[in-house]
């Protein structure tokens, strides 16, 4: 079974840019989340999606948002970016299952 | 507030010793707890949970350790083995709630 991807593997923007980061998880797998890591905050739970609905909402501010596709496939959209956005970007999928949430690789963003 | 605190921010073990990783929560609400290694450029994985209802799980050379009262949870990995040289989160949960709450992570080292 693949595993879960996330596309693009690297980016780099500009601050007052626009960005969205893709994740596609493990075929059959209902639920996504999202997180952030940063060397200061560690990982940082953004927001889960399941059927197409957000389910869970973490603290971020509104540039922050997500969506779900009728196939699992999920984006994240980060809007109006700032210097402190520059973060790996996780992605974990879940058949809706607890201890089952497997994580893709991350994007890692820079915003310069 | 962080309500998952990891406060060693790296461990060093030799080969064949133990490991053990702690963990320590302040919101009483937490009733699941996870494991998660990180080796760099890769997302995390998971490791091991227990069920607050529990006191130990363990599964081959890890074993976690619930201390309720204490609000605190630890990892033993015996014997340590140099692919064990990670980063190791700990999360909590909330009821049927899926969002992960991490720790900032241990940085293990075994040395051979």
């Amino acid at each position: 079974k693949a595993g879960v991807t996330q596309t693009p593997r690297y980016l780099i923007k500009t601050r007052g840019q626009q960005v969205t980061l893709s994740c596609s998880p493990i075929s059959g797998h209902r639920s996504v989340s999202w997180y952030q890591q940063t060397p200061g905050q560690g990982l940082q739970f953004l927001f889960e999606y399941f059927s197409e609905t957000q389910r869970n909402k973490g603290n971020f501010p509104g540039r922050f948002s997500g969506r779900q596709f009728s196939n699992s496939r999920s984006e994240m959209n980060v809007s109006t970016l700032e210097l402190g956005d520059s973060a790996l970007y996780l992605c974990a999928s879940s058949p809706d299952d607890k201890d089952e949430q497997y994580f893709g690789p991350g994007t890692r963003l820079t915003v310069t | 507030d962080q309500q998952v605190k990891q406060n060693s921010p790296s461990l060093s073990v030799q080969e064949g010793r133990i490991s053990i990783l702690n963990c320590d929560y302040t919101n009483s609400m937490f009733d699941y707890f996870l494991w998660y290694k990180k080796y760099p450029a890769e997302g995390p994985t998971f490791l091991i949970s227990i069920s607050s209802i529990k006191d130990k799980n363990e599964d081959g050379r890890f074993t976690v350790f619930l201390n309720k009262s204490a609000k605190h949870l630890s990892l033993h990995i015996v014997p340590s083995q140099p692919g064990d040289s990670a980063v190791y989160f700990c999360a909590a949960l909330r009821g049927s709630n899926y969002k992960l709450t991490f720790g900032k992570g241990t940085l293990l080292t075994v040395n051979p």
